[in-house]
C-alpha cells in the first residue's frame, strides 16, 4: 500500500513570497490533515478535511494560509505571504475513519 | 479540549538498558492514545495505539505502553533499547472526532 505522498520535500523562500505544498493521501482515506511542526515542538493541526469539506480549521491563520481539497483526494496548502515564523515542517496525514492517522514525510519550509 | 504533556524533553539511556517515556493527558472522556516516533528528516511513524480493552498495549519494534486512567498516563516502555531507537517520540491524544493533539516530544539519545 502506498503511503502519503508530499511534495516538495524542501522549500526555501524569502519572506513575503508565496509557497504551495501538495499532498496525496492514501487511497480511500476520507480524512486528510495538515499539520505544522515548528522545530522542537509537536505537530499542530492546521486544518482537517472530511472528503472535500472542512471539518476543523480553527488553528489555521486564515489571513495568510489557505488549503483546499477540491475533489476529495489530494490537497494543497498555500501560504501567501510567508513570514519568518512560518519556517517549519508541514506534515500531511490521512485517515480512513476515526482511527490512526498515517503521516507523509513532510515538507520542510525555510523562510529567509 | 484534550491536551498532552510529555514531562521529559530529552532522555539519554545506554544501549541495552530499559526505557520509559512519560505521557500525561487531559481529556474528559475515554481518550484515544497514541505513540509516534520521528527519526530525523522523517515523518511520524505509529508505534502503538490504545482505544479500549486491555490497558497494556503492544506495538512495533518491541515497544509497549500502559494506559492508567487513575493517573491519566500512557507511558511508553521498552525493556532493552537499541541504538536505532534514538529518535523523537511523540505522545498524542485524540477525541472521537479525530481531533488529535500532540505533546511536545521527548528526544531519546542512546549511548553505546
Amino acid at each position: 500500500e502506498a503511503g502519503v505522498a508530499q511534495s516538495p520535500r524542501y522549500k526555501i523562500i524569502e519572506k513575503r513570497q508565496s509557497v504551495a505544498f501538495w499532498c496525496n493521501p492514501i487511497s480511500g482515506h476520507a480524512t486528510l490533515y495538515w499539520y505544522q511542526q515548528i522545530l522542537g515542538q509537536g505537530p499542530k493541526l492546521l486544518i482537517q478535511f472530511q472528503n472535500n469539506g472542512v471539518v476543523d480549521d480553527s488553528q489555521l491563520p486564515k489571513d495568510r494560509f489557505s488549503a483546499e481539497r477540491l475533489k476529495g483526494v489530494d490537497s494543497t496548502l498555500k501560504i501567501q505571504p510567508a513570514k519568518l515564523e512560518d519556517s517549519a515542517v508541514y506534515l500531511c496525514a490521512s485517515s480512513p475513519s476515526v482511527d490512526t492517522q498515517y503521516f507523509g514525510p513532510g515538507t520542510r519550509l525555510t523562510v529567509l | 479540549a484534550q491536551s498532552v504533556t510529555q514531562p521529559d524533553i530529552h532522555i539519554t539511556v545506554s544501549e541495552g538498558a530499559s526505557l520509559e517515556l512519560r505521557c500525561n493527558y487531559s481529556y474528559g472522556a475515554t481518550p484515544y492514545l497514541f505513540w509516534y516516533v520521528q527519526s530525523p528528516g522523517q515523518g511520524l511513524q505509529l508505534l502503538l495505539k490504545y482505544f479500549s480493552g486491555d490497558t497494556l498495549v503492544q506495538g512495533i519494534k518491541g515497544f509497549e505502553a500502559e494506559f492508567k486512567r487513575s493517573q491519566s498516563s500512557f507511558n511508553l516502555r521498552k525493556p532493552s533499547v537499541h541504538w536505532s531507537d534514538a529518535a523523537e517520540y511523540f505522545c498524542a491524544v485524540g477525541a472521537g472526532d479525530n481531533d488529535m493533539r500532540f505533546g511536545a516530544g521527548t528526544r531519546l539519545t542512546v549511548k553505546p
